[in-house]
């Protein structure tokens, strides 16, 4: 069966430092994509960053970057010089269909 | 900039009532995607659908739900008979290829009463 454990519930930032967020997944495929996905108090999804399984290159977007341990099946999203506006739920997904717990982010001034 | 549009956006219903939630993918995708997401708890998938038919369904997708896309261009979500387990926020997307971005609607907070 194919999972993902995200096993923080709560994070905290102060503005402009850097947090990373973790997930952990598992899936038999040697091919599939991850994504970290945003919700903010709005509820609307929106998809931060993705990478490829295949790509060993660490995907990135602006001050959003990701360490892919494909060996460790580790997946997590580090936020760099975080904003206030960053404050959101975070969630890991395996493809379109497996979405982790999520991450709840909160930034302080 | 194209988006998925979901309406209505908050729908109150008695239990054993019938609900239609429709959603409107971005026009060119061709996959498309139902999610629950019961208050504070994680996202669920329901089903897929492709080339006119479910191409997964998850194990919460029984048979009370159906999905349909009956003119092209709408995507909607039947439940036939509601429970009150089934009050949560349901989530439409739509992909132009398979795993390569899934773009969310804004949801319908379905209430069950």
């Amino acid at each position: 069966a194919q999972t993902v454990t995200q096993s923080q519930p709560e994070m905290s930032v102060q503005e402009a430092e850097t947090v990373t967020l973790s997930c952990t997944y598992d899936t038999s495929e040697s091919d599939y994509y991850l994504f970290w996905y945003k919700q903010p108090p709005s509820r609307q999804m929106i998809l931060v960053i993705r990478q490829e399984a295949y790509k060993q290159q660490n995907a990135t977007e602006n001050r959003f970057s990701v360490n892919f341990q494909k060996a460790a099946k580790s997946f997590s999203l580090k936020i760099s010089d975080s904003q206030l506006g960053d404050a959101a739920m975070y969630f890991c997904a395996l493809g379109e269909l497996i979405f982790g717990t999520g991450t709840r982010l909160q930034v302080f001034p | 900039e194209p988006e998925v549009t979901q309406t209505p956006s908050h729908q109150v219903t008695q239990m054993g009532q019938e609900v239609i939630l429709r959603c409107v993918p971005i026009s060119n995708h061709l996959y498309f995607y139902w999610y629950r997401q019961i208050l504070g708890q994680k996202v669920e998938f329901l089903v897929s659908f492709y080339n006119n038919e479910i191409s997964e369904k998850s194990e919460i997708f029984d048979d009370q739900f159906s999905v349909e896309r009956p003119d092209g261009s709408n995507f909607t979500l039947k439940i036939r008979s509601t429970k009150l387990e089934d009050s949560a926020m349901y989530f439409c997307a739509s992909d132009s290829n398979l795993n390569t971005e899934a773009f969310f609607g804004q949801g319908t907070r379905l209430t069950v009463v």
